[in-house]
């Protein structure tokens, strides 16, 4: 999976406490990316970071948060976690944006919210 | 909202057959890409096309990109077994600077021996 790790691979927690799933890669690439998929729904983005401290908001924000503090890791944060964030969730990253480059996955982390 | 659809959403066919995967997409692109993803696994890119091709090849792959019709195809020729996997296209355009991708819902491929 090109240098990317996601920890913790399975999770489980109780609706309203905080989660926090981490990103590592070792590729020193400068763009990360989280995704969640759902049935039925595909690839949705939640957040990028174009930098270190650089980041963005995807399609699918509301009710996380990030922070990439070093190049080689990216966090994704649910305050306070919902049913709803009930997921599978991955972190990509690529060595640029624009007309050529592509995504690498890492082998993502199922969470689930009872 | 998805920028990328797939037809069909899922496909059976036998082991050597061709299996043509369809991607519409509704707004201009910078480029298209189409990844596999094995159950329980992470995606895996495949191939880029850039808005000024039409088409591409890498192995048993060729993508063709169709921008008039805002519309892309993956043929994967003389399958396997081990082509299965789900197939997504995703494009490629630029938000504030930055080009993220879109993925669509995805085709289920199914190679029966």
């Amino acid at each position: 999976d090109a240098g990317i790790t996601q920890s913790p691979r399975h999770k489980v927690t109780e609706t309203g406490t905080p989660v926090t799933l981490r990103c590592h890669q070792t590729e020193n690439h400068r763009y990360m990316y989280w995704y969640r998929q759902d049935p039925g729904h595909g690839l949705r983005l939640i957040h990028y970071s174009y930098g270190v401290k650089d980041t963005d908001k995807g399609e699918v924000s509301d009710g996380y948060s990030v922070s990439r503090s070093k190049t080689e890791d990216f966090l994704l944060t649910l305050e306070s976690a919902t049913s709803s964030q009930t997921s599978v969730y991955f972190c990509a990253i690529s060595e640029s944006t624009g007309a050529g480059y592509e995504q690498y996955f890492g082998p993502g982390t199922r969470l689930t919210v009872t | 909202s998805q920028q990328g659809e797939e037809d069909p959403q899922a496909l059976s066919i036998q082991e050597g057959e061709n299996a043509t995967m369809n991607c519409s997409y509704k707004t201009s692109i910078n480029n298209l890409q189409w990844y596999r993803q094995n159950s329980g696994r992470g995606l895996v890119h495949l191939i880029l096309i850039r808005s000024n091709e039409r088409e591409k090849h890498s192995g048993r792959l060729r993508v063709t990109l169709d921008t008039s019709k805002k519309s892309s195809s993956l043929l994967i020729t003389a399958s396997r077994a081990a082509d299965t996997a789900s197939y997504f296209c995703a494009t490629a355009s630029s938000n504030s600077g930055y080009s993220t991708l879109t993925f669509g819902k995805g085709t289920m491929l199914l190679v029966s021996p």
